[in-house]
């Protein structure tokens, strides 16, 4: 079956303890993409990578990292979480960087820094 | 960041009644993308809008592309309690795409 997949789905840690969101994709997309979604503010692009060891800012990067070191996956690192990263996150991927109506997003997974 | 504005920004609706949602921006977008957003689940794509003034349809679900290449419109008609969830548009320009801020729909029987 053709998916992304998040892990974990739900995450609660403490503020500075270094954590590692995987996401991982089975169509062979070039594309892929962090999204965080927060009440009232829709989903707003973290970070983009448009093939392997390519890896581009989208709107909100601060206090987030990415690497591509391979098609398929595509680990979002928060190397010293705040509180205020607390959000709903989604992970996606699309055939390439100019096909984005056919993004198939993850499941989500919901962190909470206390 | 850059957001599309998108309203009305919650809808509460009976069972069989017609749904209208707009998304603004100061913005142009090649693409007009609208997803839909079950509780619990990622974004899943609608409709694709790929030139101004285009109107497509998929099932109950029509949208078009506005003229000026700045907004776009979502229409449901004879909702049904599965309708029910945030709906969200995004436009495509080059390599980003930016989304709405969601407009959350509740259909009653």
């Amino acid at each position: 079956e053709a998916q992304v997949t998040q892990n974990p789905r739900y995450l609660i840690t403490v503020t500075g303890k270094k954590l590692t969101v995987t996401c991982s994709q089975n169509m062979n997309h070039e594309y892929m993409s962090w999204y965080r979604q927060d009440p009232g503010l829709g989903l707003r692009q973290i970070y983009y990578s448009m093939n392997v060891e390519v890896t581009d800012k989208g709107d909100v990067p601060e206090g987030y990292k990415v690497s591509r070191k391979e098609k398929r996956n595509f680990p979002l690192i928060l190397e010293s979480p705040s509180p205020n990263q607390t959000s709903l996150y989604f992970c996606a991927s699309s055939l390439s960087g100019t096909a984005y109506h056919e993004q198939y997003f993850g499941p989500g997974t919901r962190l909470t820094v206390t | 960041g850059q957001q599309l504005n998108q309203s009305p920004q919650s809808m509460f609706i009976q069972e069989g009644e017609d749904v209208s949602m707009n998304c603004t921006s100061s913005s142009i977008f090649n693409t007009w993308l609208w997803y839909k957003q079950d509780p619990g689940e990622g974004p899943v794509l609608l409709i694709a809008l790929y030139k101004a003034g285009e109107l497509t349809s998929n099932g109950r679900l029509t949208a078009q592309f506005g003229i000026t290449r700045k907004d776009s419109f979502l229409n449901i008609s004879a909702s049904i309690p599965s309708d029910v969830g945030i709906y969200f548009c995004a436009g495509q320009r080059a390599d980003k795409l930016i989304f709405g801020t969601g407009t959350r729909l509740q259909v009653f029987p």
